[in-house]
């Protein structure tokens, strides 16, 4: 399958942790990269492979992954967290990028 | 650091091409070994990878895509670019482009240019 499935969205009172996963059967061969949209804006990329993060990223940003599920934690949201997650890797055979459906997250 | 900008027509008959071209800045396309991508988004959806282009003129294309989709790259300019053709309405979307980032096990798109809406209407 050549899929990434999110949950539509999720909420997190501030200061709290949620965990955003993403889920396909390319996940166990591929890491998976995460990516940050809020609106009107270019996505941004917040973590790639096993659980790296580009200069200028937070640390409460981390990724993680377990057989078919990729999970991004966001680990005492704040604010300006809130926005559209989108999970990326590969199809099953190697060559062409997917993305996931993307998840929006509330911070209360 | 590298810089991306898409650039080309906003509007675009139905049945025509769709032509964009995306300008690095910053640093040499060539440099590095990095892929090239093109990605889009219709108005209130999620990302659609379209395709990649290696600087040796190597392309992967979006299965679903594939058929009206050309990529291509031309080093002298620092430039890649994409042309769709057969467009519909269901390709209006906000088109970017980004660097690709591939080893073995792992791709993450970085940066991204700012995007650029195309609206296909006649």
């Amino acid at each position: 399958s050549s899929e990434l499935t999110q949950d539509p969205a999720v909420s997190v009172a501030l200061g709290q942790t949620v965990r955003i996963t993403c889920q396909g059967d390319s996940l166990r061969s591929y890491y998976a990269s995460w990516y940050q949209q809020k609106p009107g804006q270019a996505p941004v990329l917040v973590i790639y492979g096993k659980n790296n993060r580009p200069s200028g990223i937070p640390d409460r940003f981390s990724g993680s992954s377990s057989g078919n599920t990729a999970s991004l934690t966001i680990t005492g949201a704040q604010a300006e967290d809130e926005a559209d997650y989108y999970c990326n890797s590969r199809d099953s055979s190697g060559n062409h990028g997917v993305f996931g459906t993307g998840t929006k997250v509330t911070v209360l | 650091q590298v810089q991306l900008q898409e650039s080309g027509p906003g509007l675009v008959k139905p049945s025509q091409t769709l032509s964009l071209t995306c300008t690095v800045s910053g640093g040499s396309i060539s440099s590095g070994s990095y892929y090239w991508s093109w990605i889009r988004q219709p108005a209130g959806k999620g990302l659609e990878w379209i395709g990649r282009i290696y600087t040796s003129g190597s392309t992967n294309y979006n299965p679903s895509l594939k058929s009206r989709v050309t990529i291509s790259v031309d080093t002298s300019k620092n430039q890649f670019s994409l042309k769709l053709s057969s467009v519909t309405a269901a390709d209006t979307a906000v088109y970017y482009c980004a660097r690709d980032a591939v080893t073995r096990r792992e791709n993450w798109f970085d940066p991204w240019g700012q995007g650029t809406l195309v609206t296909v209407s006649s």
